[in-house]
C-alpha cells in the first residue's frame, strides 16, 4: 500500500478535462515539493509537472499541478487519445522517495 | 542527447544474485543523484534506492534494506544495482532515474530492464 493516495482510475471524453488526487500527510507532500509523471508500462517514465507547478520544457499547458497542504493535484484539459497512460505523484519524505499508487487515465 | 541505458535484468532463482547496471550519457553523471525505481507486474512504480553524485551517501527502500547496495563508478559514468537474496517479489522492471543536485523530481529516466526471480 502507497504512502501516496491517488484514486485508481479516473475517465474523460476526448477534449474534457480532469483531474487526479494525491493525498499525503504533513512529514511528505506538507512538507516537500510535489512532482507528476505519465508513464506507460515499460517505457520510460516522462516528467509532466515538478516543484507542485512547474511544467518543463515541452510539456503543454494542457498539464497544470497544485498543491495545499497535504494533497497535490494533477490537471489535464483538452484530452486526448495520447493522453491514456498511468499517471503517479511523487514527493521526498527525509532520505526516502514516495510514489503515489498510480491512477489510470482512459480517454472514453 | 541525455540517455540512461538499464542492462542486466535476466531471469534468476530465489536466494541468487543479480547485478543492474545504468549507462549515462549526454552529461556529466558525476553532478548527480541517481536512483533506482521499480515496476513489479501489474504494480505501480516503487523507489527502490538513491546514491548522491560522489556515491558517499545512500538510501533504500526498506524491502531491499541489507539486500540491495547502489554503488556507482563516475569514470565509467555507470550506475549500478547489486541485488542479493532475491525474492520472487523482487520480480520487475527496474528503472534508473537522474534527479539533479537541490532538485526532488526525476529529470530523466531509462527504459528499464526486467528481473524476474523464480525457480
Amino acid at each position: 500500500q502507497s504512502v501516496l493516495t491517488q484514486p485508481p482510475s479516473v475517465s474523460a471524453a476526448p477534449g474534457q478535462k480532469v483531474t487526479i488526487s494525491c493525498s499525503g500527510s504533513s512529514s511528505d507532500i506538507g512538507n516537500n515539493y510535489v512532482s507528476w509523471y505519465q508513464h506507460l508500462p515499460g517505457t520510460a517514465p516522462k516528467l509532466l509537472i515538478y516543484d507542485n507547478n512547474k511544467r518543463p520544457s515541452g510539456i503543454p499547458d494542457r498539464f497544470s499541478g497544485s498543491k495545499s497542504g497535504t494533497s497535490a493535484t494533477l490537471g489535464i484539459t483538452g484530452l486526448q487519445s495520447g493522453d491514456e497512460a498511468d499517471y503517479y505523484c511523487v514527493t521526498w519524505d527525509n532520505s526516502l522517495v514516495l510514489f503515489g499508487g498510480g491512477t489510470k487515465l482512459t480517454v472514453l | 542527447d541525455v540517455q540512461l541505458v538499464e542492462s542486466g535484468g535476466d531471469l534468476v532463482q530465489p536466494g541468487g544474485s543479480l547485478r543492474l547496471s545504468c549507462a549515462a550519457s549526454g552529461f556529466t553523471f558525476s553532478n548527480y543523484w541517481m536512483h533506482w525505481v521499480r515496476q513489479a507486474p501489474g504494480k505501480g512504480l516503487v523507489w527502490v534506492s538513491r546514491i548522491n553524485s560522489d556515491g558517499s551517501r545512500t538510501s533504500y527502500a526498506d524491502s531491499v534494506k541489507g539486500r540491495f547496495t547502489i554503488f556507482r563508478d563516475n569514470a565509467k559514468n555507470t550506475l549500478y544495482l547489486q541485488m542479493n537474496s532475491l525474492r520472487v517479489e523482487d520480480t520487475a522492471v527496474y528503472y534508473c532515474g537522474r534527479v539533479g543536485n537541490g532538485a526532488f523530481y526525476f529529470e530523466k529516466w531509462g527504459q528499464g530492464t526486467l528481473v524476474t526471480v523464480s525457480s
